[in-house]
């Protein structure tokens, strides 16, 4: 089975401090790596889709790296804003053992920005 | 575009009974994907419907079933239900289903409460 480890649990960030968290996942059997971030009462919303060792995205103040080779990725937040505070997941796709094949999540990485 | 909707929003059952929820995709989406939230396993995938056959299926017991139908539209089903099957069920769509590019989009999610 498939496991994706995010780190940290939570966090707490002052507005306007950059912050980072980090994906975990083995390296065999990748094939894409989702980031979502999840609202209170709001649907998760996907922010990056990866697939390529050294892929580098950006949305906004947001961007996020992939090392395919030791299994991690990172999510970085520029200047944190109050909108920002959100759950994080990260995803893969594939080798969910036993016939699921689908999106193995993490536990998310709660982010909460403070005024 | 209308987003991914689900029905209903909450539902309240008794132990041993049975369920349906209903997932519409974004139009032009013919890739349904069901997961299950709880607090203390997170997300975690059900099945995935693309053109009303089941490609792929989770680590859960048979009582959860689901179909799509030729408009795309899915339902899931939990028959016998106990204790444990009470989380936040969540659908996403997606273009096609291939492993690779493709964002899933969220919906809003079933709350179910089974007592």
């Amino acid at each position: 089975i498939l496991n994706v480890e995010q780190s940290p649990q939570s966090l707490h960030v002052q507005e306007g401090d950059s912050t980072n968290f980090t994906c975990s996942f083995p390296s065999s059997n990748f094939y894409a790596l989702h980031w979502y971030r999840w609202e209170t009462a709001k649907s998760p919303e996907a922010l990056f889709v990866m697939t390529l060792n050294g892929d580098e995205k950006k949305k906004g103040r947001i961007s996020a790296t992939l090392n395919t080779k030791e299994g991690y990725s990172y999510l970085y937040i520029k200047g944190s804003q109050p909108e920002d505070s959100a759950t994080y997941l990260c995803a893969l796709w594939g080798g969910g053992g036993g016939g699921a094949d689908g999106l193995t999540f993490g536990k998310g990485t709660h982010l909460i920005i403070q005024p | 575009k209308a987003g991914v909707t689900q029905t209903p929003r909450y539902l309240i059952k008794t132990r041993g009974q049975q369920v349906t929820l209903s997932c519409s995709p974004i139009s032009g989406h013919r890739s349904v994907s069901w997961y299950q939230q709880t607090p203390g396993q997170g997300l975690q995938f059900l099945f995935e419907y693309f053109s009303e056959t089941q490609r792929n299926k989770g680590n859960f017991p048979g009582r959860f079933s689901g179909r799509q139908f030729s408009n795309s539209r899915s339902e899931m089903n939990v028959s016998t239900l106990e204790l444990g099957d009470s989380a936040l069920y969540l659908c996403a769509s997606r273009q096609t289903a291939g492993k690779i590019r493709n964002e899933q989009y969220f919906g809003p999610g079933t709350r179910l409460t089974v007592t």
